[in-house]
C-alpha cells in the first residue's frame, strides 16, 4: 500500500513569491491534514479536511495562506506571498476518519524563503 | 487547551542498551490517545507506538514499550537493546478521542543519539 505521497521534496523561493504544495493521501482515508514544523519544534496543525470539508482552519494564516482538497482525495497548500518566517516543513498526513486513531504522514516539503 | 512537554532537548545511549525518554501532557479530557513519533533526518514521521488512554496496559512494540501514568499525565518511551538505526527525533503526541479534536498536539522533541 503506498503511503502519503508530497511534492516537491525541496523549494526554495524569493520573499513575496507564491508557492504551493501537494499532497496524496493514502487510498481511501478521509481526513486530511497539513502541518507546519518550525526547525527545532514539533509540528502543528494548520486545517483538516473531511472529504472535501475545511472543518479545522484555525491555525491557517488565512491572509497569505490558502488550501483546497478538490474531490476529497488530494490537496493544495499555497502560500502567497511568501515571508522568510515561512520557512519550515510543511507536513501532510491522513488517517480513515476524524476518529481514526493514527495519522499517517508523508515526507514532507521543506521550504526555504530567502 | 492541551499541551505537550518533553523536558529532555537531548539524550544518548550505547549501543545495545536500555533508554527512556520522558514526556508529560497536561488535558482536563478523560479519553485520549497519546503517541510516541521518530523522525529521522529524512524528515517523515513514523508511528512508533500508541496508547489509548482507557487501557491501564502499558503498549508494547518489540523494542519499544511505554509507561503510562494516567493520574500523573505521563508517557514515558523506553527503547530496549538500542540500535544504530534507533537514532533519530523522538516526538510525543497527544490527541483527543472527540472527533472534533482530532489534531495532533506534539511536543518539541528528543534528539536520540546511538552510540556506537
Amino acid at each position: 500500500e503506498a503511503g502519503v505521497v508530497q511534492s516537491p521534496r525541496y523549494k526554495i523561493i524569493e520573499k513575496k513569491q507564491p508557492v504551493a504544495f501537494w499532497c496524496n493521501p493514502i487510498s481511501g482515508h478521509n481526513t486530511l491534514y497539513w502541518y507546519r514544523q518550525n526547525l527545532g519544534q514539533g509540528p502543528e496543525l494548520l486545517i483538516r479536511y473531511e472529504n472535501e470539508e475545511a472543518v479545522d482552519d484555525s491555525q491557517l494564516p488565512k491572509d497569505r495562506f490558502s488550501a483546497e482538497r478538490l474531490k476529497g482525495v488530494d490537496s493544495t497548500l499555497k502560500i502567497q506571498p511568501a515571508e522568510l518566517g515561512d520557512s519550515a516543513v510543511y507536513l501532510c498526513a491522513s488517517s480513515l476518519s476524524a476518529g481514526a486513531e493514527t495519522q499517517y504522514f508523508g515526507p514532507g516539503t521543506r521550504l526555504l524563503v530567502l | 487547551a492541551q499541551t505537550v512537554t518533553q523536558s529532555q532537548p537531548e539524550m544518548s545511549v550505547q549501543e545495545a542498551e536500555t533508554v527512556t525518554l520522558s514526556c508529560t501532557y497536561d488535558t482536563s479530557e478523560s479519553d485520549y490517545y497519546l503517541f510516541w513519533y521518530k523522525q529521522p533526518p529524512s524528515r517523515q514521521m513514523i508511528l512508533v507506538i500508541r496508547q489509548e488512554a482507557y487501557k491501564q496496559q502499558n503498549a508494547t512494540e518489540n523494542r519499544f514499550s511505554v509507561n503510562f501514568q494516567k493520574a500523573a499525565k505521563s508517557f514515558s518511551l523506553k527503547i530496549s537493546d538500542s540500535q544504530l538505526g534507533d537514532a533519530a527525533m523522538y516526538f510525543c503526541a497527544y490527541r483527543s478521542a472527540y472527533t472534533s479534536g482530532s489534531r495532533l498536539t506534539f511536543g518539541e522533541g528528543t534528539q536520540l543519539t546511538v552510540n556506537p
